[in-house]
């Protein structure tokens, strides 16, 4: 069973700050990742996606990628108390389409 | 308006006593899948289906089982409810299998098994 880890937090930032969500994964075969954000008592949604080395920034969300590390991060610029939510992380199993392997996800909490 | 719905929303049932959760998109979606949602835990996959009479075990499938007689149906099925299936279940549905498209959720049924 591949894995995908993230640590559970609750991640607690101020308003106006830069918050960093983390998630590794085990399949070195892997090449696409997802962010999805979960509000309490609601369903995920898909936030970003990257597929290749480096940086993806869409608005005040950046997704960071390193295949080498087998390492994804997600920063989000300017927290708003609306960002507080669970992030979950995502990657494909076996590098294919079949499945989707979710990380347990990372409550953030972002205090006015 | 695009969407998977998922009924019932919240069911509060006793062992042994079968019930079906059904699930139906509308976007003409060729895959779908169920997961179960438990606390510390995440999403894990129950099953999934790639298109009509196509379907596949994903990580936790033991007592449960699907169908896809239709495109846009994908109803999870408990033969025989244990306690063990206490949890939130979600069906979500893309246009392409797996994760290189969005996968869309539905808004999720609360089970709970006495």
């Amino acid at each position: 069973q591949k894995e995908v880890e993230q640590n559970s937090g609750p991640l607690s930032v101020p308003e106006g700050a830069i918050a960093s969500l983390n998630c590794t994964y085990s399949d070195r075969v892997s090449q696409s990742f997802f962010w999805y954000r979960q509000y309490s008592g609601k369903s995920p949604e898909l936030i970003m996606s990257i597929y290749s080395n480096g940086d993806k920034e869409d608005g005040r969300f950046t997704a960071q990628l390193n295949k080498a590390s087998q390492y994804v991060s997600l920063l989000i610029r300017d927290s708003q108390p609306s960002d507080s939510a669970t992030y979950l992380c995502a990657v494909p199993e076996g590098g294919g389409y079949n499945k989707l392997i979710f990380g347990a996800g990372t409550r953030l909490a972002v205090h006015p | 308006e695009a969407q998977v719905t998922q009924n019932p929303r919240y069911l509060i049932t006793v062992t042994g006593k079968k019930l079906t959760v059904t699930c139906s998109q509308n976007m003409n979606h060729e895959y779908m899948s169920w997961y179960r949602q438990d606390p510390g835990l995440g999403l894990r996959q129950i099953y999934y289906s790639m298109n009509v009479e196509v379907t596949d075990k994903g990580d936790v499938p033991e007592g449960y089982k699907v169908s896809r007689k239709e495109k846009r149906n994908f109803p999870l099925i408990l033969e025989s409810p244990s306690p063990n299936q206490t949890s939130l279940y979600f069906c979500a549905s893309s246009l392409v299998p797996g994760g290189s498209q969005p996968q869309h959720f539905g808004d999720g049924t609360r089970l709970s098994i006495l």
